[in-house]
């Protein structure tokens, strides 16, 4: 079985503060996802990283696949109130049949920023 | 461009009840997957439609079962409901013939078992 752990599972920043937030699985994933869920609505997507090493940016996030494949970072630099929500990592099967589309999720970050 | 729908938004039901859930994709998507999301917790794989059949399931029991009608909207159907089915329930579309992996989730349907 697939899994993937998040932490920290909750985190409470001042406004201004970096932080960081990780996701680490023991499987392969042919690509990872970052979204970020508000109260009430589903998961809204933030950023798709695919080869080994990537690192995208998506203005005050950083996102970053690790070298094997199995572990992510996402950086947020001098956090903003409205930066807080649920942060979940997802990852696509490596060897599930062409495009299927399973996600395997982690159990999510809570960010709280205050201002 | 209408992004995912779900129907309703909220629903209250008992122990041993049967529930229907309804969502229509992302306009251009054909496949949609379904999630459920237990409060505090990440979305949990239920099962995904392309083409009007069940292509791949997640550890769900019997109880949970869908369809897929022709225009490419699905149903999930959930029967003897219990407490630990309370949570939210999400659908995913994604088009699969362009191999895009990129799945939109709609606003989720908030269920509470009693």
């Amino acid at each position: 079985t697939q899994l993937l752990e998040q932490s920290p599972q909750f985190l409470s920043i001042q406004e201004g503060e970096n932080l960081t937030v990780y996701c680490n699985s023991s499987s392969v994933f042919s690509s990872l996802q970052w979204y970020r869920q508000e109260p009430g609505e589903g998961p809204v997507l933030l950023v798709t990283v695919v080869t080994g090493g990537e690192v995208k940016k998506l203005k005050r996030l950083t996102f970053q696949f690790g070298d094997a494949r199995k572990d992510s970072s996402l950086h947020i630099t001098a956090a903003q109130p409205g930066d807080t929500g649920l942060y979940l990592c997802a990852g696509r099967n490596l060897h599930g049949s062409s495009n299927t589309g399973k996600l395997i999720f982690g159990q999510g970050t809570t960010l709280q920023v205050k201002p | 461009d209408a992004g995912v729908t779900q129907s309703p938004t909220h629903l209250i039901k008992t122990r041993g009840q049967q529930v229907t859930l309804r969502c229509s994709p992302k306009s251009g998507h054909d496949t949609v997957s379904w999630y459920q999301q237990a409060l505090g917790q990440g979305p949990q794989f239920i099962f995904q439609y392309y083409e009007e059949e069940e292509r791949q399931r997640g550890n769900f029991p019997d109880r949970f079962s869908g369809h897929q009608f022709p225009n490419y909207s699905s149903e999930l159907n959930v029967n003897a409901l219990l407490l630990g089915d309370s949570a939210l329930y999400l659908c995913a579309s994604s088009p699969l013939r362009t191999k895009q992996e990129t799945q939109y989730f709609g606003p989720g349907t908030r269920l509470l078992v009693l």
